[in-house]
């Protein structure tokens, strides 16, 4: 059974450029989530969707969009990036609202 | 205060030592309790998932939610190098599905 594939696994931006990343769930899985990840903050809860609908926000500027197609694939875009967007950006994805999240392996981005 | 308090350790305990790992949090609409082991350079595990208060026992591992005192723990029992690691408590529940993250606790077993 294939897991939470995201790609690309490694990305270089530069200051002010936008990205766009990729995350495909478990087949079945309708809900997604993007979390990012950096050494100080830990963990961070970025959005959430199910069923093509963004179902919370965390606390990221506008800077940060995703959106999630009808076959449950997600994209998030992180527009005019900062050296501070540098991070590791996981995905998850889950049966339901009431089961456990399983994550992929992530996608470091490097901002220069 | 953060939602979910975790010390970051490191921990180093030797190989075949019983190993706990707590997490204390602050909201009470929490019911979802989950702890995740990540590798250097990996996505979270999800290694154990527990409803409300309670144990639950997996392998070597076993979790413990006390709602009451809004503390849970993660027990390993005969701790192999392998588990060396980072361990993340994650809770949610209450009207939103946002799952809060400790900070994580690094863990490493001595051979």
């Amino acid at each position: 059974k294939a897991g939470v594939t995201q790609t690309p696994r490694y990305l270089i931006k530069t200051r002010g450029q936008q990205v766009t990343l990729s995350c495909s769930p478990i087949s079945g899985h309708r809900s997604v989530s993007w979390y990012q990840q950096t050494p100080g903050q830990g963990l961070q809860f970025l959005f959430e969707y199910f069923s093509e609908t963004q179902r919370n926000k965390g606390n990221f500027p506008g800077r940060f969009s995703g959106r999630q197609f009808s076959n449950s694939r997600s994209e998030m875009n992180v527009s005019t990036l900062e050296l501070g967007d540098s991070a590791l950006y996981l995905c998850a994805s889950s049966l339901g609202s009431r089961d456990g999240y399983t994550f992929g392996s992530g996608t470091r981005l490097t901002v220069v | 205060q953060k939602e979910v308090e975790q010390d970051p350790g490191p921990l180093s305990v030797p190989e075949g030592a019983i190993v706990s790992l707590n997490c204390t949090y602050s909201n009470s609409a929490f019911q979802y309790f989950m702890w995740y082991r990540q590798y250097s350079r990996k996505g979270p595990e999800l290694l154990m998932y527990t409803y409300s208060s309670g144990n639950k026992e997996d392998g070597r591992f076993t979790a413990q939610v006390d709602k009451s005192s809004k503390y849970i723990s993660l027990f390993i029992r005969d701790s192999q190098p392998s588990d060396s690691a980072t361990y993340l408590c994650a809770m949610y529940g209450g009207a939103t599905n946002k799952l809060i993250f400790g900070t994580g606790t690094l863990l490493a077993v001595q051979p």
